[in-house]
């Protein structure tokens, strides 16, 4: 099947900092991404779907400012999470699509962020 | 109420043991939906998709309820390797939803 990577897988950062998560298709072309995030015990929370050369479209409630995405080829999106702070720190997960139909998703193996 | 609900668990078996889970969805609009397994720390991965005639893989078998907007998940012959979380994904007009999980650990 396809293979999505994900780095880093985790990261440990201050409060006030910046973080970059990268989204990759590593053998496809990926026409849309997902960003998801994962609180302990919960279920996975769309964040945005990503298509390559336009805007994201966020969910409700996702801070467009503060979780940057860019989506600059059909094999790279990337994640910012800008000033994190503690309540950031989560399971964050993307996952790719090659066609219209988000049926088959293909999963990144996630980056767990801790923001002390 | 949550468009995708299940019980969280945990569902605590021993090997050999059948066990079922359920999922209720609320959209009757709902067309695709799916059975993914999701190990501590890692990611989702496809375990099944879940058709209105049911189906079968191996140990596995899911069925879909479109009246009562139901899906089940019934393993038998529980092994160790099964033991992780259960997700339930509901499709709704290319908008995919996740269930929070039911929680399985199949003991020796």
């Amino acid at each position: 099947g396809a293979v999505v990577s994900q780095h880093p897988s985790w990261v440990i950062c201050k409060s006030g900092t910046s973080v970059k998560i990268e989204c990759r298709s590593l053998d496809f072309q990926a026409t849309t991404m997902f960003w998801y995030r994962q609180f302990p015990k919960q279920s996975l929370m769309l964040m945005a779907t990503s298509n390559e050369g336009s805007k994201a479209t966020y969910e409700q409630g996702v801070e467009k400012d503060k979780f940057l995405i860019n989506h600059a080829s059909l094999t790279l999106s990337t994640l910012t999470v800008t000033s994190a702070h503690p309540e950031d720190s989560s399971f964050y997960i993307c996952s790719a699509v090659t066609g219209t139909s988000r049926n088959e998703q293909f999963f990144g193996p996630g980056t767990r962020l801790t923001v002390l | 109420r949550k468009e995708v609900e299940q019980d969280p668990g945990p569902f605590n078996v021993p090997e050999g043991a059948t066990v079922a889970f359920n999922c209720t969805y609320s959209n009757s609009a709902s067309q695709s939906f799916f059975w993914y397994r999701q190990d501590c720390r890692k990611e989702p991965k496809l375990l099944m998709s879940v058709y209105s005639s049911g189906n079968e893989d191996g140990r596995f078998t899911a069925q879909l309820n479109r009246a009562s907007q139901y899906i089940s998940l019934l393993i038998r012959d529980s092994k160790l390797s099964d033991s992780a979380t259960y997700l339930c994904v509901v499709n709704t007009n290319n908008d995919m939803r996740f269930g929070a999980g039911t929680r399985l650990t199949v003991k020796p």
